[in-house]
């Protein structure tokens, strides 16, 4: 049963353009979201996170906006780089300290 | 930054074998980890909680005596992969938080380690 969900396996960008990946979640318990980004066969790299109490967090070139009401969050990366090009996860969890539940992940390809 | 490394990165072992993975925590101690494993184009699929001076809780369809977890420290835990087959093939992946980091920190994750049983 897959509480996270990432409905696109892949999004190809071009660089300097806006890259929005999509989260849907179907468990109200959750409370706290992370983005993670994994290369392959490397382990996941933490990205950002965010609680729910708010509803936008943002990092540098990265902003997570959180829409509890649909149960979405979405990763904005701005101005995209190939760099950014990886595997990205949507995590949450229904208690701070507890395992994460991921989405399939969505791979991000960054055009020049 | 939270390190957590993860050994060997990569294994291949004969059916029937078995394989011991070891997550340490670099620069914390860290009474839960976490493992977590994943098969292609799927999403990291938590196994078991290992706790550190008790038993393991494993995730619904688990075997825990296949895979058997030890945390004897706070900065070590190991998975053993017992009477491996080819369908544990799979990549594994240990995590952990780092309590000093405040109640929502990030789980940081260890490399992973690709195990091909043949």
């Amino acid at each position: 049963d897959q509480q996270v969900k990432q409905n696109s396996p892949s999004l190809s960008v071009q660089e300097g353009r806006i890259s929005i990946l999509n989260c849907d979640y179907t468990n109200s318990m959750f409370d706290y979201f992370l983005w993670y980004k994994k290369y392959p066969a490397e382990g996941p790299t933490f990205l950002i996170s965010i609680s729910s109490i708010k509803d936008k967090n943002e990092d540098g070139r990265f902003t997570v906006f959180l829409n509890k009401s649909a149960k979405h969050l979405s990763l904005h990366i701005v101005p995209s780089q190939p760099g950014d090009s990886a595997v990205y996860f949507c995590a949450a969890s229904a208690r701070s300290g507890y395992a994460l539940n991921f989405g399939k992940g969505t791979s991000l390809l960054v055009t020049p | 930054g939270a390190v957590v490394s993860q050994h060997p990165s990569r294994v291949i072992c004969k059916s029937g074998t078995s394989v011991k993975i070891e997550c340490r925590s670099l620069d914390f101690q860290a009474t839960t980890m976490f493992w977590y494993r994943q098969f292609p184009k799927q999403s990291l699929m938590l196994m078991a909680t290992s706790n550190e001076g008790s038993k393991a809780t494993y995730e619904q369809g688990v075997e825990k005596d296949k895979f058997l977890i030890n945390h004897a420290s706070l900065t070590l835990s190991t998975l053993t992969v017992t009477s491996a087959h080819p369908e544990d093939s799979s990549f594994y992946i240990c995590s952990a938080r780092d309590p000093g980091s405040g109640d929502n920190s990030p789980l940081h994750f260890g490399n992973g380690t690709r195990l091909t049983v043949t």
